[in-house]
């Protein structure tokens, strides 16, 4: 199994607070993205790095930050949560050989955000 | 768009029955990546088959076959003989070519094998 760790696994915050969620690896992988995954609509990019310091928007990016200042570290950043982004994030790690490689995916973290 | 459509919200069966997970995608692209996962009830996502969009051989894993057919923008998942332990959600995939990996997922499928 990759190693990729998420932490916290579990956080119940209130609207309005900053939550930061830690993905972790230690495959020296290049590329890492951050999902989240809702009924019905199986996992969505959230964000995604592509090399430390280098990262781009995925599909339901707004009121999410991210940050990756070393290879084996990307942070998501909700600046002020809502309800809406109560839902299970899940962090990937891909790149032995390019960025369509395949995808493994982190245990996950449940935000609920009340 | 690129989209993937999983149609079958939940299946269920009896041990030891085949069944068989549809998975229809749609992409512009000539160069493209579908996969397979597997979320069990305990919340992991496990990587099951990775197939680019220029291979359409099937492939056999066990009790495990995927069908990959381009005329139809399809890749289909069977499992034979089922068993409990394959109680989960499926979820198919697609990734285009310079698209920085992004995986497009669908629906999932959750199945429900019966002892």
């Amino acid at each position: 199994d990759a190693g990729i760790t998420q932490s916290p696994r579990h956080k119940v915050t209130e609207t309005g607070t900053p939550v930061t969620l830690r993905c972790h690896q230690t495959e020296n992988h290049r590329y890492m993205y951050w999902y989240r995954q809702d009924p019905g609509h199986g996992l969505r990019l959230i964000h995604y790095s592509y090399g430390v310091k280098d990262t781009d928007k995925g599909e339901v990016s707004d009121g999410y930050s991210v940050s990756r200042s070393k290879t084996e570290d990307f942070l998501l950043t909700l600046e002020s949560a809502t309800s809406s982004q109560t839902s299970v994030y899940f962090c990937a790690i891909s790149g032995v050989s390019g960025n369509t490689d395949t995808q493994y995916f982190g245990p996950g973290t449940r935000l609920t955000v009340l | 768009a690129q989209k993937v459509t999983q149609a079958q919200t939940e299946i269920s069966v009896v041990e030891k029955e085949d069944v068989t997970l549809d998975c229809v995608y749609e992409t512009r692209d000539t160069t493209y990546y579908l996969f397979w996962y597997k979320q069990p009830p305990s919340g992991e996502l496990v990587f099951l088959i990775r197939r680019n969009s220029f291979d359409e051989q099937n492939e056999i894993s066990g009790r495990y076959s995927w069908n990959f057919q381009k005329s139809t923008s399809s890749f289909n998942f069977t499992i034979t003989a089922s068993q409990v332990v394959d109680s989960a959600v499926y979820f198919c995939a697609l990734s285009e070519n310079n698209q920085g990996g992004k995986l497009i997922f669908g629906q999932g499928t959750e199945l429900s094998v019966k002892p």
